[in-house]
């Protein structure tokens, strides 16, 4: 079935340095990729996405690159600040498809 | 606030009772969802609602039921759940275009943690 890979599963940085997390996905048909950010006691919220006619899209600190021939994706975060501390997800989903897929998330740290 | 609204936020109940979780938008959003969050796993999609049309996840136990009285509320009934359905239950809801055939993000709610003693 269609999967999404996320890795790291968790990411230990100093605050001022860059964060990058990967994901890869399975259905070649995917054509929706967006990103959450998920802080303790609350829900997932998205933070970027980006289209498949799009290779790269960017949002102050936070960029995502996708790489459609590699079935690639990649968040950056650049001058990481303590408030990034969170769990980020990436997920897949096809047009008109009812189902997104869900990497299994990465626990980023950035330590002050 | 997020925009959706999950009640309540903390659950405990014992494996014979019977409970409903309530979520509610008013985002003008067409389409409602019901994750489970279980600690590290992926997200499960466990039901969809869309334009009147209901998707479900086929290993979902039937312990779980859900109801979508209108694009607005959505319900997840449980009854006779086992401590393995502890968990963090989420409802989000988006944008569907379908004759543009484009997705969009969800506005997830900040769900409700639920465990079965």
């Amino acid at each position: 079935g269609e999967n999404v890979e996320q890795h790291p599963s968790t990411l230990s940085v100093q605050e001022g340095d860059s964060a990058v997390i990967k994901c890869t996905y399975s259905d070649s048909a995917s054509n929706y990729f967006p990103w959450y950010k998920q802080e303790l006691g609350k829900g997932p919220q998205l933070i970027i996405d980006i289209r498949s006619n799009v290779g790269e899209k960017k949002d102050q600190r936070i960029a995502v690159t996708l790489n459609k021939t590699a079935k690639h994706f990649s968040l950056h975060i650049t001058e990481t600040q303590p408030e990034d501390s969170a769990v980020y997800f990436c997920a897949a989903s096809r047009g008109r498809g009812l189902k997104t897929i869900f990497g299994a998330g990465t626990r980023l740290f950035v330590k002050a | 606030e997020t925009g959706v609204t999950q009640t309540p936020r903390h659950l405990v109940m014992g494996m014979t009772n019977k409970k409903s979780l309530k979520c509610e938008q008013h985002l003008g959003h067409n389409a409602m969802y019901w994750y489970k969050q279980s600690a590290k796993k992926p997200l499960e999609l466990m039901f969809v609602y869309s334009l009147e049309e209901r998707v479900e996840n086929n290993s979902v136990p039937s312990r779980f039921s859900p109801e979508c009285p209108n694009s607005s509320h959505l319900f997840l009934h449980l009854h006779t759940l086992q401590p393995e359905d502890s968990a963090l239950y989420l409802c989000a809801s988006s944008l569907r275009d379908w004759q543009g055939g484009a997705n969009y993000g969800y506005t997830f709610g900040s769900g409700t943690r639920l465990t079965v003693v």
